[in-house]
């Protein structure tokens, strides 16, 4: 089946500093992929759009400044947490969904990452 | 404002019964809905879908049941098992836009 992988799968940063998570479709291409943000015992909540070659679409209250959205291949999509402070801390998840298909289904997730500042 | 959402944080069923998981949204315009399973630090699994077009979706030991009228959706599993104790929510999406909208997510308990 398709798989998606995320990088780190966890990581601990000082508040201030910038932290990159990288989300990556290892056996498919996707035009598009999802991040999403869950916050303990929460639901996810959809972040933004990334769509490969163009500028990522945020959805309402997210900070487009704050989480840098890159998608620069069709198997890539990099989140980059700036400035990050203690209430950025959460568990981020990607999908991506595979090019070409107008199901659905094919759409797959990632592992997520879980991000600590401190 | 929670557009999908899952009344029951949590659920605890016996083995070999049925889990019943219900969902209920307030927009009108979705026309797919999913449901995901997922287990703590892991990404969500998909289970089961459902067009706006069809009451009804079976897939082994799962069915999802979507009456429109009520904009509400449940997840059948039967008979539940062990290994299916997990947090499941359900998903919504509108056509062309493939971005989902998550409900709050229902665990659920098999008893052994």
């Amino acid at each position: 089946g398709a798989v998606v992988s995320q990088h780190p799968s966890w990581v601990i940063c000082k508040s201030g500093t910038s932290v990159k998570i990288e989300c990556r479709s290892l056996d498919f291409q996707a035009t598009t992929m999802f991040w999403y943000r869950q916050f303990p015992k929460q639901s996810l909540m959809l972040m933004a759009t990334s769509n490969e070659g163009s500028k990522a679409t945020y959805e309402q209250g997210v900070e487009k400044d704050k989480f840098l959205i890159n998608h620069a291949s069709l198997t890539l999509s990099t989140l980059t947490v700036t400035s990050a402070h203690p209430e950025d801390s959460s568990f981020y998840i990607c999908s991506a969904r595979v090019t070409g298909t107008s199901s659905y289904n094919e759409q797959f997730f990632g592992p997520g990452t879980r991000l600590t500042v401190l | 404002d929670q557009q999908v959402k899952q009344n029951s944080p949590s659920l605890s069923v016996q083995e070999g019964r049925i889990s019943i998981l219900n969902c209920d949204y307030t927009n009108s315009m979705f026309d797919y809905f999913l449901w995901y399973k997922k287990y703590p630090a892991e990404g969500p699994t998909f289970l089961i879908s459902i067009s706006s077009i069809k009451d009804k979706n079976e897939d082994g030991r799962f069915t999802v049941f979507l009456n429109k009228s009520a904009k509400h959706l449940s997840l059948h599993i039967v008979p539940s098992q062990p290994g299916d104790s997990a947090v499941y929510f359900c998903a919504a999406s509108f056509t062309g836009t493939y971005k989902y909208i998550f409900g709050t997510g229902t665990r659920l308990k098999v008893l052994a």
